[in-house]
């Protein structure tokens, strides 16, 4: 199965603050990736597929790139709704491996 | 939306019916899948069905024992867990794909999980 590493696990910041989580693939998946949001007790929000395809209404202050096995998302300006736990996830193969989140969370 | 229900207490080696009633888009469209989040931890990927239902697939620690299944008359998604340990214990989230076929890994919706607890 394909690996997903995301670095940091925690991440504590300031409203306004840019902020980037990393996410490696253990070996290629092309851009076959996505990147999600998730609030405690809330479902978990696609904000990004094909590693830099913003979904529709999220907000332009998300960024996501890369390729390959090494993707970023940046939160331009950290807002008081972004504090949450993003995770990547590779589509690339039936095992569809998420990372192990990063908590993002205020300073 | 998507709305699960079944979660429950159970004892280690029983059995449980977890459902999820979707509305708001063409349900049988679209394959469908089972995501888990173990406490403390992260997702987890467990199932998915294509669209007509067809066309299954697991992941190694639930291979065997969960079934997944849909009635596309009525909306809803079904995943039957049978010999359920201790670390089967999760939230499990119901979310739809992006496309018809079991192989659409894209999962653009989910719903707000069920609670699946394993324990004697």
């Amino acid at each position: 199965d394909i690996q997903m590493t995301q670095s940091p696990s925690t991440l504590s910041a300031s409203v306004g603050d840019r902020v980037t989580i990393t996410c490696r693939a253990s070996q290629s998946i092309s851009y076959w990736l996505a990147w999600f949001q998730h609030k405690p007790g809330k479902a978990p929000k696609l904000l990004m597929q094909k590693a830099s395809s913003l979904e529709s209404g999220v907000p332009s202050r998300f960024s996501g790139g890369g390729s390959g096995t090494e993707f970023t998302l940046t939160i331009s300006s950290l807002q008081p709704d972004d504090f949450a736990t993003y995770y990547c996830q590779q589509y690339s193969d039936n095992s569809r491996t998420f990372g192990q989140g990063t908590k993002v969370e205020i300073k | 939306q998507l709305l699960e229900s079944g979660g429950d207490l159970v004892q280690p080696g029983g059995s449980l019916r977890l459902s999820c009633a979707a509305s708001g888009f063409t349900f049988a469209h679209y394959a469908m899948n089972w995501v888990r989040q173990a406490p403390g931890k992260g997702l987890e990927w467990v199932s998915a069905i294509g669209a007509n239902g067809d066309e299954t697939h697991y992941a190694d620690s639930v291979k065997g024992r969960f079934t997944i299944s849909r009635d596309n008359s009525k909306n809803t998604l079904d995943l039957q867990m049978n010999s359920l340990r201790g670390d089967d214990t999760a939230i499990y989230y119901c979310a739809k794909s992006d496309c018809n076929g079991a192989g659409c890994r894209l999962l653009n919706f989910w719903g707000q999980g069920t609670l699946v607890s394993v324990s004697s």
